[in-house]
Parts: C-alpha cells; structure tokens; sequence
C-alpha cells in the first residue's frame, strides 16, 4: 500500500536554531517527491520536487534531499515567518499521496 | 494573474441534498484534481482528471462525481452528502509536461459542512 509518513507532527524552534523535517514514503513506482508549505486558511504552495535519490533543491532557508525511502526538508537559522505546515507528497504514475504534516513554530 | 479559483468559499448544507463545488483554473493546464483535508489524515485524493473528458478516480472517491467538459474547469459534485463528507476541500491544477503532472497549484479551499 502506497504511503507517506511525516515526522515530527509539530516542532517548536528559536529563531535561528536549524533543524530537519522527515518525510519517510513506501509507493510503487515513484515518480517524484513534492514540497509544499501550507499557511492557516491557505491552499498549499509548492516548494520543491525531487525526482531521484541523491538529488538536493535549495531555496532561501530551505533545503530538501531525497533518498531511496526519505525525504529531508533542512531548515537553516528559521525566521518566525518560516512558520507554516509543511506537506510531503509523493507521486505514482498519475495520483498523488500525501503525509499529514510537520506543523512549524518558530519563536523569535 | 495565474490562480485556481473555488466557489463557494464556506457552504453549509444538510443531508441528501445535492451540491456542486466550483473549481477553475487560467493557467491552461491539463491536470486537474480534487483533495479532500481532515485533521490527521491530510490531503487525499478524490479524483483527478489527465485532460478534458478524461477523469480517473483517487484515493477516495466513494461518494463524489466530477466532469471535465472544459479544460479550465472540474466541477466536484456530491449528489447526496452526508456528514461525513464535512472537510476542507482543494482543487489543484498541474501541467502534463512529458505525459505526467508535476507540481500542482491549488486553490484557496471550500470548507464543507454537512448536518
């Protein structure tokens, strides 16, 4: 069964303090893995795709790494303004799964 | 300004009676799909469609019916919702570059209650 698991579901961090989000995935025929940032009240918006392991993709702050079985989104001295949920999906051939989420506190 | 747009916004409804949920796109894409969201759970897919009249079931579609007669539109239609089809709705487009989607914008959701 295709699958998506997100960890940790909430973190809390100090403005400036990095840390890594987990997006562990188990699906047939992996096609790709996706970032999104999601604000409260927001739709999600996309951050990165990854497409085969060993691949890294740098924005701003962010960082995301693929493996064979996990993704890692990086977050480098966070800005309270980097405070959001972050969603993992993973696609297979045409349909999209997704983790439930690792929701980011970052305190100034 | 390139967008997804979702009508309505909030809706309240009660058992049995039917309800569409709008959803459009101007980005000219051909993927076109629907998620529902619930604590916990996260996003799942309902259906999704590869381009016009061509529509594919997702993860959960039990209770749920779409149409794809126009490429910038998917409307998702409950014929007869119940309360357990109360959630945060999204529609998301993508392109098909190479034959598969990739990364989807999703619009602003419809959030659904059913009494």
């Amino acid at each position: 069964e295709d699958q998506v698991t997100q960890s940790p579901e909430a973190l809390r961090l100090q403005e400036g303090e990095s840390s890594s989000l987990n997006c562990s995935y188990t699906v047939s025929g992996l096609r790709g893995l996706f970032w999104y940032r999601q604000d409260p009240g927001k739709g999600p918006e996309f951050l990165f795709t990854l497409y085969s392991a060993g691949e890294e993709k740098e924005k701003e702050r962010l960082k995301a790494t693929l493996t064979k079985k996990e993704s890692f989104l990086h977050i480098t001295a966070p800005k309270p303004e980097d405070s959001a949920t972050y969603l993992c999906a993973v696609q297979a051939l045409n349909k999209f799964y997704f983790g439930s989420g690792t929701k980011l506190n970052v305190k100034p | 300004e390139a967008q997804v747009t979702q009508n309505p916004r909030y809706l309240i409804t009660v058992t049995g009676k039917k309800l569409t949920v709008t959803c459009s796109q101007n980005m000219n894409h051909e993927y076109m799909s629907w998620y529902r969201q619930d604590p916990g759970l996260g996003l799942r897919q309902i259906y999704y469609s590869m381009n016009v009249e061509v529509t594919d079931k997702g993860d959960v579609p039990e209770g749920y019916k779409v149409s794809r007669k126009e490429k910038r539109n998917f409307p998702l239609i409950l014929e007869s919702p119940s309360p357990n089809q109360t959630s945060l709705y999204f529609c998301a487009s993508s392109t098909n570059s190479q034959g598969a989607p990739g990364e989807q914008y999703f619009g602003p959701g419809t959030r659904l209650t059913v009494t």
